[in-house]
């Protein structure tokens, strides 16, 4: 069964430090792979996505993500974190089954002036 | 629409009453979605429809919470005989069938009950 790991709730980074956010997926196939963003008090926003193209993901926000297959893993990095990116994180994996998103726990990513 | 819509933002309603939230997903989106997220933890999946098909409701908590959605488009979850436990936010989402574009998500109802 496709599953998602987020390994830590709860990652803490000062201001204009890397962040890592990780993220470990388990499917018998190429996934299809996703990270988005919630935002205080709002709906979730799409960060970046892998469709088995480049293994290089860049998405919004300075964000980008690296698809490793022999890790399983698709982690989250910023070179320089900024205030404005604290927030939670969520990655995805989508069924092959019915295209439904599996979703992770989740990581909040807290930024230390 | 441009944008997956969801009404009402906010609802404050009484212990035991019957609540509906609505969400309006993108024109052309076979496929949405509910979500349940409370205070601090994840998103929950509550029910799928794609297209015509039965819906996935494997999701839903309890016979109390029922959703339907009209001609392909508009959705609307129902909760009955409302519980403090079901206080959070509720969020629709809506995507293409095979969902390599991933969900786009309303910015969802807050349901505090009191």
């Amino acid at each position: 069964a496709q599953s998602v790991t987020q390994l830590g709730s709860h990652v803490s980074v000062s201001e204009g430090a890397l962040v890592l956010l990780r993220c470990n997926y388990s499917s018998s196939v190429p996934p299809y792979l996703f990270w988005y963003v919630q935002y205080p008090n709002q709906g979730l926003q799409l960060l970046l996505k892998y469709t088995s193209a480049a293994t290089l993901v860049k998405g919004i926000n300075g964000f980008e993500a690296e698809f490793k297959k022999s890790e399983t893993s698709f982690h989250l990095t910023k070179p320089s974190a900024h205030m404005s990116d604290a927030a939670e994180y969520f990655c995805a994996v989508r069924l092959d089954s019915n295209y439904q998103l599996i979703w992770g726990a989740g990581t909040k990513l807290i930024i230390k002036p | 629409g441009a944008g997956v819509s969801q009404s009402p933002s906010n609802k404050v309603t009484e212990k035991g009453k019957d609540v509906e939230l609505r969400c309006d997903p993108i024109s052309g989106h076979t496929a949405l979605y509910w979500y349940r997220q409370s205070l601090g933890q994840g998103l929950e999946f509550l029910i799928y429809f794609q297209g015509n098909s039965a819906p996935d409701k494997s999701g839903l908590p309890s016979d109390r919470f029922s959703a339907e959605r009209t001609g392909g488009s508009v959705s609307t979850l129902t909760i009955q005989r409302t519980q403090q436990e079901d206080s959070a936010v509720y969020l629709c989402a809506s995507s293409p069938r095979t969902g390599e574009y991933g969900y786009t998500f309303g910015s969802g109802t807050r349901l505090t009950v009191v």
